[in-house]
């Protein structure tokens, strides 16, 4: 089945830094989506991006699907930008079901 | 606020016990998706519904089970709880189940089992 793998596992960043997470995919994929799950576990959408660039506030996102890759970028990270961040991508023919990496545990710090 | 809920918030119960989740899908979305996050085993798909019929399942085990009623809701019954089954439990939704859809997510279900 596909597979969905992010790097980096850990990111330790000071508040105003930037950074960059990516998530690779092992074969096509109509859809991705970027998640954020806080400290509190709730799962926040951040965007629907099958392939192009989306951008919302210091958020963007690419998503290059002839290369099977999708990049998340943060801007001017704030403390509240903490908490794991995962990709996902559905699964053709089972319902579009989502197989989602590892996760991105991201940490800024005051 | 995705416009998904789910209830209860936490759930502590004790070993052989059973129990059941609770998910209500925005408005207008057909489908309802569960998943359960663990820390071993990390997010993983449980079963999908379509207006009521079951779609697609995962890796459920056989202790569990799913229906999703003419209202739409859904509920996830566990039941001979097991240590192991302590995680997080969303339910999502979509408009039509389809891979090209958005899933928004509930604030998931948070279960102890001791």
């Amino acid at each position: 089945g596909i597979q969905v793998e992010q790097s980096p596992p850990d990111l330790i960043l000071q508040e105003g830094a930037n950074s960059t997470l990516r998530c690779n995919f092992s074969d096509s994929v109509n859809n991705l989506q970027w998640f954020h799950q806080n400290p509190w576990g709730q799962l926040i959408n951040l965007f629907y991006i099958p392939s192009g660039t989306k951008q919302n506030g210091r958020l963007s996102a690419t998503t290059v699907a002839t290369e099977r890759y999708s990049l998340l970028y943060i801007s001017s990270s704030q403390t509240t930008d903490s908490g794991v961040y995962f990709c996902a991508v559905p699964v053709w023919n089972q319902g579009g079901k989502l197989i989602f990496g590892q996760g991105t545990e991201l940490s800024v710090k005051p | 606020d995705s416009g998904v809920t789910q209830t209860p918030k936490h759930l502590i119960t004790a070993t052989g016990q059973r129990v059941t989740l609770r998910c209500s899908p925005r408005s207008g979305d057909l489908s309802v998706y569960w998943y359960q996050q663990s820390l071993d085993q990390g997010l993983q798909f449980l079963i999908q519904y379509y207006n009521g019929e079951e779609r697609a399942k995962g890796n459920i085990l056989e202790r569990f089970s799913a229906q999703q009623f003419p209202d739409l809701h859904s509920e996830l019954n566990l039941s001979s709880l097991e240590l192991g089954d302590s995680a997080l439990y969303f339910c999502a939704s979509s408009v039509e189940g389809g891979i090209q859809e958005t899933q928004y997510f509930g604030p998931g279900t948070r279960l102890l089992v001791l």
